[in-house]
């Protein structure tokens, strides 16, 4: 079946530094959405890309979807403690969403 | 608009007994999904329930099954309780499937531990 591989597992940025977390397929994929969880929490819906090439902003992250849509990343600019918890890719699959490991985000004291 | 509510909050069983979670999706939507997350690790798709049927499942063994009632809640049965089924079980909800985007919506979970 499909399969989605995620990198980093987790990533330690000092405040203010930047994150990036990548998401890669052996196949095109329809179409991939991103999610967050914080710690203790549940999955939350961040955005979903369609397009080839497709890049999107919301304030300091910046999803990108590529060319072959067979890759997507995650970047986040200057990060702050609300940006800790652990984000997720999900390609879509005939209406059934395959998961990524997830990348988490832990910054450093 | 309410969200996607599971019950109960916390489980606590032992090994052998059986386990019955409950999900009641966002109204007006017709799928609810269902996945196990081990505690630190990534979300295992379990079950996809849709118009009440089961659309597919994961790849566990046959004592997690389901079923998704007519108004689209959704049961997840555990039986045979085994230790590695302690997780955080969370259910989603998403639009009926026919719609282009079909984000999904996930409740607060249930947290089983097995002793």
């Amino acid at each position: 079946g499909q399969q989605v591989m995620q990198i980093p597992q987790y990533q330690h940025v000092q405040e203010g530094e930047d994150f990036t977390t990548y998401c890669n397929s052996s196949t095109t994929l329809s179409n991939i959405q991103w999610y967050k969880q914080r710690p203790g929490g549940h999955p939350v819906f961040l955005i979903q890309l369609v397009k080839s090439g497709e890049v999107k902003k919301q304030k300091r992250l910046t999803f990108q979807f590529g060319e072959a849509k067979k890759n997507s990343s995650l970047h986040i600019t200057a990060t702050q403690t609300t940006d800790v918890g652990t984000y997720f890719c999900a390609p879509d699959s005939n209406y059934q969403l395959i998961w990524g490991a997830g990348t988490k985000l832990i910054i450093k004291p | 608009e309410a969200g996607v509510t599971q019950s109960p909050t916390h489980l606590i069983k032992t090994r052998g007994q059986q386990a019955t979670l409950r999900c009641s999706p966002i109204s007006g939507h017709t799928s609810v999904y269902w996945y196990q997350q081990a505690l630190g690790l990534g979300l295992q798709f379990l079950l996809w329930y849709d118009e009440g049927e089961e659309r597919n499942r994961g790849n566990f063994p046959p004592r997690f099954s389901g079923r998704q009632f007519p108004n689209y809640s959704s049961e997840l049965n555990v039986n045979a309780l085994e230790l590695e089924d302690s997780a955080l079980y969370l259910c989603a909800s998403s639009f009926p499937t026919k719609r282009q985007y079909n984000e999904q919506f996930f409740g607060p979970g249930t947290r089983l531990t097995v002793l």
